[in-house]
């Protein structure tokens, strides 16, 4: 089956232009998770959402990071006003949240932003 | 203190031996455990989860969960170059669907 799906694959844009990334989970599964992933670093949470309820937000650094996911299906990640540090790979993950409670995370491959 | 903590390493082991990666966390709440492995320029795979105390056995690999301890690992038996990855530990906490990871240990199969 199809796995989870991101793009672009790559993204270069110039400091102070806003980006869109893009997040197609496994069909069905109802958690979608946004990553960022620094060269070397390990994994920064930004953002999760779980069917209707409200995102948990609690992991974008900062207001310029935003995200939505319509119809409980694909997910934007918006970066405005680009800074040379959000640089990274955004990785987006979805998982199928189940009676008991496990629901392993799915990757997608990723998108690499670079922020000139 | 981080939720999830993991050696960085490199951790270096030869071909044939077997690869002990360690992971302790926070939240004693926490109620599942995963380990993924991740090539260099690649998203992170999952291998493993675990959510009882005790060993799960899957092929080459195990993972070890001592809940008391809060402390979660992953053995790799006959390591082979191909396992030469990032592995990461992550922990479900309290938060129920909110994953937290570790920031990897580096393994190395020597030929």
């Amino acid at each position: 089956g199809a796995g989870v799906s991101q793009s672009p694959s790559n993204k270069v844009t110039e400091k102070g232009k806003d980006v869109e990334l893009r997040c197609d989970p496994i069909s069905g599964h109802t958690a979608l998770y946004w990553y960022r992933q620094s060269l070397g670093q390990g994994l920064e949470f930004l953002i999760y959402f779980q069917g209707n309820s409200a995102p948990d937000k609690s992991g974008l650094p900062s207001d310029r990071f935003s995200a939505e996911r319509t119809g409980g299906s694909v997910s934007t990640l918006t970066i405005q006003r680009t800074q040379q540090e959000d640089s990274a790979v955004y990785l987006c993950a979805s998982s199928l949240v189940k009676a008991s409670g496990i629901g392993e995370q799915f990757f997608g491959p990723g998108t690499r932003l670079t922020v000139l | 203190q981080k939720e999830v903590e993991q050696n960085s390493g490199p951790l270096s082991v030869p071909e044939g031996a077997i690869a002990s990666l360690n992971c302790t966390y926070s939240d004693r709440g926490s109620q599942s455990f995963f380990w993924y492995r991740q090539y260099s320029g690649k998203s992170p795979e999952l291998i493993m989860f675990i959510y009882s105390n005790g060993d799960k056995e899957d092929g080459r690999f195990t993972a070890q969960l001592n809940k008391a301890s809060q402390y979660v690992s992953l053995l790799i038996r006959d390591s082979q170059p191909s396992d030469s990855a990032t592995y990461l530990c992550a922990v479900k906490g309290f938060n129920f669907n909110k994953f937290y990871f570790g920031s990897g240990t580096k393994l190395n199969v020597k030929p």
